[in-house]
């Protein structure tokens, strides 16, 4: 069974590190992108970025570009997603998937997800 | 970026009956875009992509239909388990990948 597990809730204050994981399982780690997903409370979804662990190929979206940084450790197969300054405006739900696409294009869907990591950051 | 707009924001059905959800893209996706279904308290589930291809799992009363910017999920007949927020996202050739904001399916 292909799964995505991800660390555990976290509390932060502001100011503060964070670094969350996901690691996969049932499948070939290496060959496929991962993608993260923020979900603010009670709001929609928004990609974030995304990276292939094979040879830690990572794009961002324009939103997230410089606010996180993705990475990933093939060797234990999983992928992060780390703050290095923690806003309260960083407080969300926060979802890895795999990627998966077709040969006709670049990018694709996500499948499966991971169970989420909520992060709230309150001082 | 491509901005996806799913309406209604919120459709109120009655179980047994047929729901109709709209996306649209502000620019042409060709037939690249998915559906996901979310529960409270659960992660996004994948339901279609390729605009009409069910994912392994999902029940014949899903469907997708559409290309270019117009797009529906139809689901034929309400199941309990059914009710949920349901959100589109597109995968054109480019980044980013961007989601529609969802339509909340609830109990009529």
């Amino acid at each position: 069974e292909v799964q995505l597990v991800q660390s555990g809730a976290e509390v932060k204050k502001p100011g503060e590190s964070l670094k969350i994981s996901c690691k996969g399982s049932g499948y070939s780690f290496t060959s496929y992108w991962i993608g993260w997903v923020r979900q603010m409370p009670g709001k929609g979804l928004e990609w974030m970025g995304i990276i292939y662990p094979g040879d830690s190929d990572t794009r961002y979206s324009p939103s997230f570009q410089g606010q996180v940084t993705i990475s990933a450790d093939k060797s234990i197969s999983t992928a992060y997603l780390q703050w290095s300054s923690l806003k309260a405006s960083d407080t969300a739900m926060y979802y890895c998937a795999r990627h998966l696409h077709t040969a006709m294009v670049t990018w694709g869907w996500f499948d499966p997800w991971g169970q989420g990591t909520l992060v709230t950051v309150s001082s | 970026e491509i901005v996806m707009t799913q309406s209604p924001a919120t459709l109120s059905v009655s179980p047994g009956e047929r729901a109709t959800l709209s996306c649209r893209a502000s620019q042409s996706v060709s037939s690249n875009l998915a559906w996901y279904q979310q529960k409270p308290g659960q992660a996004p589930r994948l339901l279609i992509y390729g605009a009409s291809t069910r994912a392994t799992g999902i029940p014949a009363r899903f469907s997708g239909s559409g290309s270019g910017t117009e797009f529906t999920l139809t689901i034929s007949s309400l199941q309990s388990e059914d009710f949920a927020v349901y959100y589109c996202q597109q995968y054109n050739n480019w980044l980013p990948l961007t989601f529609g904001g969802g339509t909340k399916v609830e109990i009529k």
